[in-house]
């Protein structure tokens, strides 16, 4: 079965920083990967996926992340961070199997210092 | 415009009284899906349909209920049954590549409480 593992469900780094969020997945087939943003009181909106195409994914406002098959990763970066980058992110996995679902990590709360 | 919309954006209900939760979508999806958010928890999968008529059970499942009667619309009651139903409420939509679910498309979401 699939899963999703958000490593920090909180971090803080400082206007300018690199930003890294964590990502581990498990999957017994080849997955599609996601990242999504959430803004408060609001839906999720897409911000990259990956697809089997390349394993560097560019996304909106950008972001990028790096499918890793050997060490079941997609951790999502941006070199460097606006303070209009803060809200909850979320990395999901998507099982090439029948009757698949989209799963959910717990997410992770971006918080920017000025 | 195309997308999906949930109504309402907040509800209110007391203890006790069953609720139902709308979600329609004009992207000529397959795939729908209702998704509980609580604080610190993510998002957890209620239910899912693939197809009309059709839904199969996601991680939370009871105390909720669906039906799929129609491409465009999947809505959620949740029941008296459902011992903490106050949450964020989340619904989704996404294209399938054969049986794979690709990218989800969500609604704004309704924010229930229970009192």
């Amino acid at each position: 079965a699939q899963s999703v593992t958000q490593l920090g469900s909180h971090v803080s780094v400082s206007e300018g920083a690199l930003v890294l969020l964590r990502c581990n997945y498990s999957s017994s087939v080849p997955p599609y990967l996601f990242w999504y943003v959430q803004y408060p009181n609001q839906g999720l909106q897409l911000l990259l996926k990956y697809t089997s195409a390349a394993t560097l994914v560019k996304g909106i406002n950008g972001f990028e992340a790096e499918f890793k098959k050997s060490e079941t990763s997609f951790h999502l970066t941006k070199p460097s961070a606006h303070m209009s980058d803060a809200a909850e992110y979320f990395c999901a996995v998507s099982e090439r199997s029948s009757a698949s679902k989209i799963i959910f990590g717990s997410g992770t709360r971006l918080s920017i210092r000025p | 415009d195309g997308g999906i919309t949930q109504s309402p954006k907040y509800l209110f209900r007391k203890e006790g009284q069953n609720v139902t939760l709308s979600c329609e979508q004009n992207l000529n999806h397959d795939a729908m899906y209702w998704y509980r958010q609580d604080p610190g928890q993510g998002l957890r999968l209620i239910y899912y349909s693939q197809i009309v008529n059709d839904f199969q059970k996601g991680d939370i499942a009871e105390g909720y209920s669906v039906s799929r009667e129609k491409k465009e619309s999947f809505p959620l009651t949740v029941t008296s049954a459902q011992k903490n139903p106050t949450a964020f409420y989340l619904c989704a939509s996404s294209i399938l590549s054969g049986t794979a679910s690709t990218e989800a498309f969500f609604g704004q979401g309704t924010r229930l409480t229970v009192v």
